[in-house]
């Protein structure tokens, strides 16, 4: 099993529709992001979080909103969806431990399409 | 502000050659963090390679390495005797060690290995 999973890894929706996108993990860490990546914008930040009280807007939070159920499990809301968050969203997690370099850790990614 | 630039779009390489892909940063911060993730077009984000910014030797993982020159803030990453395997899209990207663990990505460069 994946250690960053994404959930739907595919969906279609339409205009207006209340969409969320699930991450859980299973490595332990603490700091977990969400990333939207867009044809020749490369990855941006939508938002990230230290721990589930601490929840902190990136350089692209309109439009978005987050919720840190628990250590492991991190949400991403588009509350109303528009045709432009069409994009490949990626959920990631980081941790300084033994043997890493602080990498972040991807999964496998949701693609979502806005009608 | 921090930015990461990579200025290369696509690049070709023939199969067995040397490529090196650029990447410049920018940060006032002394003590950061380089990174180097590979695309391929399944989409998955797969960590290639690390440089902390007070290391002093190249990093080094197989046939990627990394030519750091701090003083020019570059951090390109060198792939040698390129596979078919490598053609992906490849992007740079920098956490700031103090304060937000934030981390911030290029735009990216698509590799194409020619037989």
């Amino acid at each position: 099993d994946a250690d960053v999973t994404q959930t739907p890894r595919n969906r279609i929706t339409k205009t207006g529709k209340r969409i969320m996108l699930e991450c859980s993990q299973t490595k332990g860490h603490d700091r977990m992001y969400w990333y939207r990546q867009d044809p020749g914008l490369g990855l941006r930040l939508i938002y990230y979080s230290f721990d589930v009280k601490d929840i902190n807007k990136g350089e692209i939070s309109d439009g978005y909103s987050v919720s840190r159920q628990a250590q492991a499990k991190f949400s991403l809301s588009l509350e109303s969806a528009i045709p432009n968050q069409t994009a490949l969203y990626f959920c990631a997690t980081s941790g300084w431990s033994s043997g890493n370099t602080g990498e972040l850790f991807f999964g496998e990614g949701s693609r979502l399409t806005v009608l | 502000a921090q930015k990461i630039t990579q200025t290369q779009p696509g690049m070709f390489v023939q199969e067995k050659e040397a490529v090196t892909l650029d990447c410049t940063y920018d940060t006032s911060d002394p003590s950061y963090g380089l990174f180097w993730y590979k695309q391929p077009s399944s989409g998955e984000m797969i960590f290639l390679i690390y440089q902390g910014s007070y290391d002093q030797q190249n990093a080094t993982e197989g046939r990627y390495s990394l030519n750091f020159q701090k003083a020019r803030k570059s951090a390109n990453l060198v792939i040698s005797a390129s596979q078919l395997g490598d053609s992906a899209m490849y992007f740079c990207a920098m956490i700031l060690a103090r304060g937000t663990y934030k981390y911030i990505f290029g735009t990216g460069t698509r590799l194409k290995v020619l037989a």
